[in-house]
């Protein structure tokens, strides 16, 4: 089962910041957290992932809480092209995904 | 570089014949994994492959399901005597080295459909 638990939707506006929460309050001291996102009849794609210290990417930024049990990943300025779903996955030292049900992310114009 | 490739594309078979899926990692990527996403879910976990050892495959859904990686480079999924419920989409994706730590890339997936 998944250990992570995601709002199913979200919307923002084109130009502005998405900021997409994510509850893993089970994860444990050696566990990463990684965020994927799948774009309609594509394959998932890796966006980010950290373990304790906040990430930032080309792509987003990805802050964790102190005490690990939260997450949020930000896109800082949405584009229509990031309309897809996000996942939040938590994963230990093997190697298995297990991806939730994610949040449907649509951008509007 | 060349991303995952997969093929084919899209599957169209009827129930009860064999599949042969087949999946061309990234070159150089020594874990190899299959998922299988159902509509409207996230893709979930089949086997794993550490150069040609399947080194989990507690996610094959039961013994019609098979995988092999001979060379420890393209995989092939085997699935015998298909039925409707195998209809997915089977997912392929590759990462530099297990375990954790590192980013799987995905393939754009075999669209499976059993009539």
């Amino acid at each position: 089962d998944a250990k992570t638990t995601q709002p199913p939707s979200m919307d923002c506006a084109e130009g502005r910041a998405a900021n997409l929460p994510c509850n893993h309050s089970t994860i444990s001291g050696n566990e990463y957290v990684y965020w994927y996102r799948q774009i309609h009849s594509q394959g998932p794609q890796y966006i980010i992932h950290g373990l304790k210290n906040n990430e930032t990417n080309e792509m987003a930024s990805l802050i964790i809480t102190e005490d690990r049990k939260s997450s949020t990943l930000i896109l800082p300025h949405a584009t229509l092209r990031d309309t897809a779903v996000y996942y939040c996955i938590v994963q230990d030292s093997s190697y298995k995904l297990i991806f939730g049900s994610g949040t449907r992310l649509l951008v509007r114009p | 570089g060349a991303g995952v490739s997969q093929t084919p594309s899209n599957k169209v078979t009827e129930k009860g014949k064999y599949v042969e899926l087949r999946c061309d990692p990234i070159s150089g990527h020594t874990a190899l994994y299959w998922y299988r996403q159902s509509l409207g879910q996230g893709p979930e976990f089949l086997i794993y492959f550490q150069g040609t050892g399947a080194a989990d495959d507690s996610g094959l859904p039961n013994d019609r399901f098979f995988a092999v990686r001979p060379e420890g480079s393209v995989s092939t999924l085997k699935i015998q005597r298909t039925e409707r419920g195998d209809s997915a989409v089977y997912l392929c994706a590759s990462s530099l080295m297990a375990p954790g730590g590192n980013e799987q890339f995905f393939g754009p997936g075999t669209r499976l459909t059993v009539l």
